[in-house]
């Protein structure tokens, strides 16, 4: 069974940092693109950015590039999200998703349970 | 950056219903994915490449559609189908997705 936990999220203050994790299990991490989404409360969801299933390749959202990172640990089957100099438009429940594909088309497949994050003073 | 809408904002419909969520983008994209996302949980795969249903889908779910324009329909509403539906496009970066319909039951 595919499973993605996420950890790390809390309550921050404005201008910030704060690292999630994301551990997976139940399948061949190393072989999958990951990615990060998030939802504001009541709102829709925004993609944050994706990474390669080596590591070497990261693409991000206008919004947040610059000031977050998302990198792997493929040994450890573990997705991070470093997050920098936060605004509080970031409050969001940040989620862990697997990126697959079946026959030319891609799609987000597996979502986390997600994790809370607060940016206030 | 591709914009997705979605209509309508929020329906109702009575058991039974033939219900139609659409979204447009605003450049064509080659496919659409949909999520079905209930109160408090995390959002689920639904259909992807704009008719494939995802696995434990319903049957009397579809999807249609092409370049700008797509669509998610119930051919027979049932209370378990409450829910929000978004869409999704892969096509380019950045990943976009829809605003989302809330379908409601009468």
């Amino acid at each position: 069974e595919v499973q993605l936990v996420e950890s790390g999220g809390g309550l921050v203050q404005p201008g910030g940092s704060l690292k999630l994790s994301c551990v997976a299990s139940g399948f061949t991490f190393r072989d999958y693109w990951m990615n990060w989404v998030r939802q504001a409360p009541g709102k829709t969801m925004e993609w944050i950015g994706d990474i390669k299933p080596d590591g070497s390749n990261t693409n991000y959202a206008p919004s947040v590039k610059n000031r977050f990172t998302i990198s792997r640990d493929n040994a450890k089957s573990i997705l991070y999200l470093q997050m920098s100099n936060m605004r509080s438009d970031y409050t969001a429940t940040y989620y862990c998703v697997r990126g697959a594909s079946y026959y030319g088309y891609n799609y987000l497949d597996y979502w986390g349970q997600g994790v809370m994050v607060t940016v206030s003073s | 950056e591709i914009v997705l809408t979605q209509s309508p904002t929020t329906m109702a419909a009575s058991p039974g219903e033939k219900v139609t969520l659409n979204c447009l983008a605003s450049s064509s994209v080659s496919y659409m994915n949909w999520y079905q996302q209930k109160s408090g949980a995390s959002p689920k795969l639904w259909i992807y490449g704009t008719s494939n249903l995802a696995s434990g889908v319903p049957n009397r779910f579809s999807g249609s559609g092409s370049g700008t324009s797509y669509s998610l329909t119930i051919s027979s509403m049932e209370a378990e189908d409450v829910a929000t539906y978004y869409c999704l496009q892969l096509s380019s970066y950045p990943l976009t997705f829809g605003s989302g319909t809330k379908l409601e039951i009468k």
